[in-house]
């Protein structure tokens, strides 16, 4: 399978704590996307990184990018109860996008 | 960004019938994307369909099974045929961003649930 790895599998913490998440994958890229999903509904779009990137900021957001290591991570500072959801990477090569196998991260109040 | 609907956004269906998912997209889009996430799983690219062409389908997917329309720019249909419990999932449609954008848009998903 092509499918990216994601870990942790699941993440719990406090309101306020940072979350880290990482995503390894198996192709060579033109980019990389974070994905978050709330309660089984529609994807929402995080933040994209070009291979040719190495970090990028948006908002309380930060990704981090290795194509050596072909890994990538996402921190998510300050966390509030409203980011409880899962966290998914995607990477794009050709036309076609795949997906990790996703965090499931939940902040308590 | 795109904005996309889907329907129905939720229905139970009987194993051997056939459910219909529709997908519309508030602007014209060269290609859509059909994925499933069954329970508790991520996403997995079934097919992917441009105007006026079949539709390109994954390995482990089948024309017969996921039969997919694509009449416009603007909607794609994709069938669950012959229907058993294991197609119980969440189908998921999506485009990419306009004018080379990357990322992509989701429709808020039709969760079927065999029974």
């Amino acid at each position: 399978s092509q499918q990216g790895e994601e870990d942790p599998q699941a993440l719990s913490i406090q309101e306020g704590e940072n979350a880290t998440m990482n995503c390894s994958y198996k192709t060579s890229i033109n980019n990389l996307q974070w994905y978050r999903q709330n309660s089984g509904r529609g994807l929402v779009h995080l933040i994209l990184i070009r291979s040719n990137e190495r970090e990028k900021h948006s908002g309380r957001l930060r990704v981090t990018l290795d194509t050596s290591k072909k890994s990538s991570s996402l921190l998510i500072t300050a966390s509030r109860a409203a980011d409880t959801a899962s966290y998914f990477c995607a990477t794009s090569g050709t036309y076609k996008y795949i997906f990790g196998t996703g965090t499931r991260l939940k902040v308590l109040a | 960004s795109a904005v996309i609907s889907q329907k129905p956004s939720r229905d139970i269906c009987q194993r051997g019938t056939s459910l219909t998912i529709q997908c519309q997209v508030d602007s014209q889009v060269t290609m859509m994307f059909w994925y499933r996430q069954q329970p508790g799983q991520s996403l997995t690219l079934i097919a992917t369909a441009n105007q006026g062409s079949e539709a390109t389908y994954e390995s482990g997917f089948v024309i017969d099974k996921f039969p997919i329309s694509r009449p416009n720019l603007t909607f794609s249909t994709l069938t669950v045929s012959n229907m058993s419990p294991e197609d119980s999932s969440i189908y998921l449609c999506s485009v990419d961003g306009a004018g080379g954008r990357y990322e992509q848009y989701f429709g808020p998903g039709t969760r079927l649930t065999v029974t």
